[in-house]
This record gives structure tokens, C-alpha cells and sequence, in this order.
């Protein structure tokens, strides 16, 4: 049973590009959400998907956008990319069976972009 | 508002018991966590707790919840040099799934 999945391992782009992170989900879950680590800090919530909608949004800007596909996977992308984008971009997954395990989150490998 | 706080760094001899400490003000949160993050990895699911529990084991690993306090702890038992990692805390408070995670604590094994 694979995990959660996520691409690619890494990307190298410069102030102003544009990027799309890739995330598949856990076997059963149906819920995706990605978070932003920047070096030497914890994880910081962007936003969740659940059947093909955000559902909830954490504390960043409208360059940051997604989407949820009707297989589960979702897609994350960055707009006009800033120096301080810089970091490991992190997908969960969730869900799928109900009850507790609706509640725990499974991290995929994450993908770290560098911007220049 | 939402705030979890860890130590940053910890060290500890090869067999010893290690303790890593965090606290949380959210008085809401539902489910607690730990997760484990190994140098270029992602975030592994180590154990978690219910509000309304005080404590759960499970192997090595101790949880204590301390909810007047809002204080939450992992014991490690019989640390080994695998363990090296940064330990991170989180706290969810609706049902919506939205994590807020702590600085990280790293630990460190030494032989």
C-alpha cells in the first residue's frame, strides 16, 4: 500500500515563475491538505481539499492556489514566486473511513523549492 | 490564538529516557500529536492523544497530557542513536483537519 506521494523531490526557480507541486493521497483517503516549512521552523497550514473544494485556509495569500482531482490527488500552485517561498512544501493526506482516522494526517516525502 | 511552544534541542545519552516537553493554549484542541522528521524527510505520524485522555503508551513511546496545564509530553524510552531526529508537537482543534505545529525540538543520541 503505497503512501502519501508527492513531485517532484525537488525544484530550483526564480522570483516572479510560477509552479505546480503534485500530491497523491494514501490508498482510501480523500482528504489532501499542504503545509509550508520553511529551514529550521514547523509546518505552517495552507489549505485542505476535500471532494474537489478548499475547505479551510490558513494565513496566506491568494498567490497560493489548488486543486483536488476526482481521484483524490491534488495539485498546489504558486504564483509569482518570492525569495521567501522558499521552503518544503508539504502534503497530507486524510480521511476516507471515518470516525478518529477522518482525523489523522499521513505526510508524503514533501517537495523542496528553492527560489532565486 | 493559536500558539504550541517546544524546547528547541535536547540531548541525550544512548539508553536514557528522553523527555520532550510542549505546550499548547488552544483550550479547544481536540487531538494532540507527535511527529518524528528525520534530516530531508517528511513528517512521520509517531503516536497521538485524545483531550480527554491523561496518558497513552504505546512501545517506547509515553504520552502525558496535562490539560490544566495545557502541557503535553513525550518519553522515549531506551533512547537509541535511530531516534535522532526533530520532534515536532501539534495540536488540532476543529474537525477539519488544520495542524499547528510547534518549533520542533531536536534531539540528539550521543553513544
Amino acid at each position: 500500500d503505497a503512501g502519501v506521494t508527492q513531485s517532484p523531490t525537488h525544484l530550483i526557480k526564480t522570483r516572479g515563475q510560477q509552479v505546480t507541486l503534485r500530491c497523491s493521497p494514501k490508498s482510501g483517503h480523500d482528504t489532501v491538505s499542504w503545509y509550508q516549512q520553511a529551514l529550521g521552523q514547523g509546518p505552517q497550514f495552507i489549505f485542505q481539499y476535500y471532494e474537489e473544494e478548499e475547505r479551510q485556509r490558513g494565513n496566506f495569500p491568494d498567490r497560493f492556489s489548488g486543486h483536488q482531482f476526482p481521484n483524490y490527488s491534488s495539485e498546489l500552485n504558486v504564483n509569482a514566486l518570492l525569495l521567501g517561498d522558499s521552503a518544503l512544501y508539504l502534503c497530507a493526506s486524510s480521511g476516507g473511513s471515518g470516525g478518529f482516522k477522518e482525523e489523522t494526517q499521513y505526510f508524503g516525502p514533501g517537495t523542496r523549492l528553492l527560489v532565486l | 490564538g493559536e500558539d504550541v511552544e517546544q524546547s528547541l534541542f535536547l540531548s541525550v545519552r544512548e539508553g536514557d529516557s528522553s523527555v520532550i516537553n510542549c505546550t499548547y493554549t488552544d483550550s479547544s484542541s481536540t487531538y494532540l500529536y507527535w511527529y518524528k522528521q528525520e534530516p530531508g524527510a517528511g513528517l512521520q505520524l509517531l503516536t497521538y492523544i485524545f483531550s480527554n485522555m491523561d496518558m497513552k503508551q504505546d512501545q517506547r513511546l509515553t504520552v502525558l497530557l496535562n490539560k490544566k496545564d495545557k502541557h503535553l509530553s513525550l518519553r522515549i524510552a531506551d533512547t537509541q542513536t535511530g531516534d535522532s531526529a526533530i520532534y515536532f508537537c501539534a495540536e488540532m482543534s476543529d474537525s477539519w483537519g488544520k495542524l499547528q505545529f510547534g518549533a520542533g525540538t531536536q534531539v540528539v543520541v550521543t553513544p
